[in-house]
């Protein structure tokens, strides 16, 4: 079984530009979430989709933004990057409606440097 | 502002020694708290998914224990192996978002 699949792994942004970073879950996962880990912080939490629709989402500037598609694939994108946004993004896959007993399953994460 | 707390932040123990760190978090509103490993240039990978009050998790070498009522997860190592050097993490499910504590790093040195 496929695992959690992000890409790109590495990118390199001008301030200002804006990135778009995918996430493919495992098979049949339904619930997708996304993560930055920037250096000194842990995981901040960024939003969670779940069939297509964003059901929760953290305390983040509207430049980042989401989307699930209806095969559970997620983009996650930053509009006017700023150079603190330069972090390890990372996406979790589960199979649940609900989270408290379901395990999730983390991609290698995609690094973005914003100079 | 939901705080998780880890300790100790680092910890350097011999192979063959037991440790154990301490996760805590705000005991009203519980509905779950997961366990991670995370170690270098991987994903982090799920250890345990603890629920009740009480509850007594063990995968292998690996074991958690949980309380609810006070706040706060232990995790334990017992002998601990060089494979095991890597950054634990608590996450506590608040709602439906997961607040992550911010890990204690192992290192075991051979």
């Amino acid at each position: 079984k496929a695992g959690v699949t992000q890409t790109p792994r590495y990118l390199i942004k001008t301030r200002g530009q804006q990135v778009t970073l995918s996430c493919s879950p495992i098979s049949g996962h339904r619930s997708v979430s996304w993560y930055q880990q920037t250096p000194g912080q842990g995981l901040q939490f960024l939003f969670e989709y779940f069939s297509e629709t964003q059901r929760n989402k953290g305390n983040f500037p509207g430049r980042f933004s989401g989307r699930q598609f209806s095969n559970s694939r997620s983009e996650m994108n930053v509009s006017t990057l700023e150079l603190g946004d330069s972090a390890l993004y990372l996406c979790a896959s589960s199979s649940g409606g609900g989270t408290r007993s379901v395990e999730a399953f983390f991609g290698q994460g995609t690094r973005l440097t914003v100079v | 502002i939901l705080n998780v707390e880890q300790s100790p932040q680092s910890l350097h123990v011999q192979e063959g020694d037991s440790t154990n760190f301490t996760c805590s978090f705000p005991s009203s509103n519980f509905y779950a708290l997961h366990w991670y490993r995370w170690e270098t240039a991987k994903s982090p990978e799920a250890l345990f998914v603890m629920t009740l009050n009480g509850d007594e998790k063990k995968k292998g070498r690996i074991s958690a224990t949980l309380n609810t009522k006070e706040g706060y997860s232990y995790l334990y190592i017992k002998g601990s192996q060089p494979e095991d050097s890597a950054t634990y993490l608590c996450a506590f499910l608040y709602g439906q978002n997961f607040v992550f504590g911010p890990g204690t790093r192992l290192s075991v040195l051979p």
